[in-house]
């Protein structure tokens, strides 16, 4: 079972960019949730999606964006990157209400610098 | 809305030494409470959760953590630290059967040979 999976790892966008993030979550679960985690801060939740659709949201800007296909998978989407988006963004994924039995799973994120 | 506050952003404690993590949370309604912990580079790994069964709960790697509501506390603690416990922890509040999950800051713990 390879767990979560995120792609790519590192990488390096200019100010005014667009960039698009990706996630494979762990093999029987169907619930896709994405934290982004500044520097020396902890995760903040962005968005949750189950069935293809945005479940929940926390307090970010439109130009925050996702989208789950059929197979669970996951994209986050950012247009117009800012300084202030330079962060680790981390996917979770979980059976629908995971957190009530623990079963939520991140992987080790992909690392976006704004230049 | 819920918060988390984690008392000390840098803790050091020697190795065979206890280690304590404090964590203190708000919210309206009972909560979920989780300790997760992050090595260098990597995701965050769930220690422990709580979700309203016995107070002590007991985790991986020989943490525990004992929900206290008259203190609104959820410590974390470990009677000896070893080297390999070197990391940031997070502890993290939700709410029943709601899916999103607020974090405090972190600590990073260092650990003293």
């Amino acid at each position: 079972d390879a767990g979560v999976t995120q792609s790519p790892t590192h990488l390096i966008k200019t100010r005014g960019q667009q960039v698009t993030l990706r996630c494979s979550p762990k093999s029987g679960h169907d619930t896709v949730s994405w934290y982004q985690q500044a520097l020396g801060q902890g995760p903040q939740f962005i968005f949750q999606y189950y069935e293809e659709e945005e479940r929940q949201r926390g307090n970010f800007p439109d130009r925050f964006s996702g989208h789950q296909f059929p197979n669970y998978s996951s994209e986050l989407n950012v247009n117009a990157l800012l300084l202030g988006d330079s962060a680790l963004y981390l996917c979770a994924s979980s059976p629908r209400f995971g957190l009530d039995t623990g079963e939520l799973f991140f992987g080790e994120g992909s690392r976006l610098t704004v230049l | 809305a819920q918060s988390v506050t984690q008392l000390g952003s840098h803790v050091s404690v020697s190795e065979g030494a206890l280690v304590l993590l404090r964590c203190n949370y708000s919210s309206s309604v009972p909560p979920y409470l989780f300790w997760y912990v992050q090595y260098p580079n990597q995701g965050l790994q769930l220690l422990l959760k709580y979700t309203s069964a016995a107070t002590l709960v007991k985790g991986i790697n020989g943490f525990e953590a004992e929900f206290k509501k008259s203190e609104t506390s959820f410590h974390l603690t470990k009677p000896s630290a070893h080297m390999s416990d070197a990391a940031e922890y997070f502890c993290a509040v939700s709410l029943v059967g709601n899916e999103k999950l607020t974090f405090g800051t972190g600590t990073r713990l260092t650990i003293i040979p």
